[in-house]
């Protein structure tokens, strides 16, 4: 079974210009989420998705960054205009419906491969 | 706010030298926690989930134990493959997961 895609996998632009990114979770996978990984650090949560919906973009820097996932199923992650900060690894992941559980149980998250993005 | 800290930040074993890593953690409510490996330019890999104290977790040489504030991941008899980054993360009843920085293991022959 395939796993988490992403493209590319690798990307450097200057700084002021756009850039997206591009995810196609596990089949099956309602729920999808874009982590940014700086070097040396953890994934850090920036939106999640069930099916079409963004229920949780609190982490979003929502003046440069945006998102998509229009059919609930591949979603785009779009930063206009881009800044050196913003250099890192953006990976996307995907789970089974967290909200079919109850609140003592989760599905493990499955991630893509990333995508290092430069920024010079 | 959710925290994870894990320690030590990096790990150096002899092979077949066992050792044990520790992520300490504070969560409002604990939907369950997570280890995971990264090897260098991969995503993260699931390896285990716990929801309790007290519960085990074991694969080949890895075992995962938790406690209510912490959880070690111990490595028995490891081998070089074994070496990569292990991250933990929490996962609180909002379904927020947070992860700490990470331990990374190298494992020479």
């Amino acid at each position: 079974e395939a796993g988490v895609v992403q493209s590319p996998r690798y990307k450097i632009i200057e700084k002021k210009q756009p850039v997206a990114f591009w995810c196609n979770p596990i089949s099956g996978h309602n729920t999808l989420y874009w982590y940014r990984q700086n070097l040396g650090q953890g994934p850090e949560l920036l939106i999640r998705y069930e099916n079409e919906e963004a229920v949780d973009d609190s982490q979003l820097p929502k003046d440069r960054f945006s998102a998509e996932r229009l059919k609930g199923v591949d979603s785009t992650l779009k930063i206009q205009p881009a800044e050196l900060g913003d250099s890192a690894v953006y990976l996307c992941a995907s789970s089974l419906d967290l909200s079919l559980l109850d609140s003592r149980h989760s599905y493990e998250q499955y991630f893509g491969p990333g995508t290092r993005l430069t920024v010079t | 706010e959710d925290q994870v800290t894990q320690s030590p930040e990096a790990l150096r074993l002899q092979e077949g030298e066992s050792s044990s890593l520790n992520c300490s953690y504070t969560v409002s409510g604990l939907r369950g926690l997570f280890w995971y490996r990264q090897d260098p330019g991969k995503g993260p890999e699931f390896l285990f989930t716990l929801y309790s104290a007290g519960e085990e977790k074991e694969k080949e040489r890895l075992k995962a134990t938790l406690t209510k504030k912490e959880s070690f991941l111990h490595i028995t008899a490891p081998k070089p493959e074994d070496s990569a980054t292990y991250l933990c993360a929490v996962q609180a009843t909002d379904y927020k997961l947070s992860f700490g920085a990470g331990t990374t293991v190298t494992v020479r022959a």
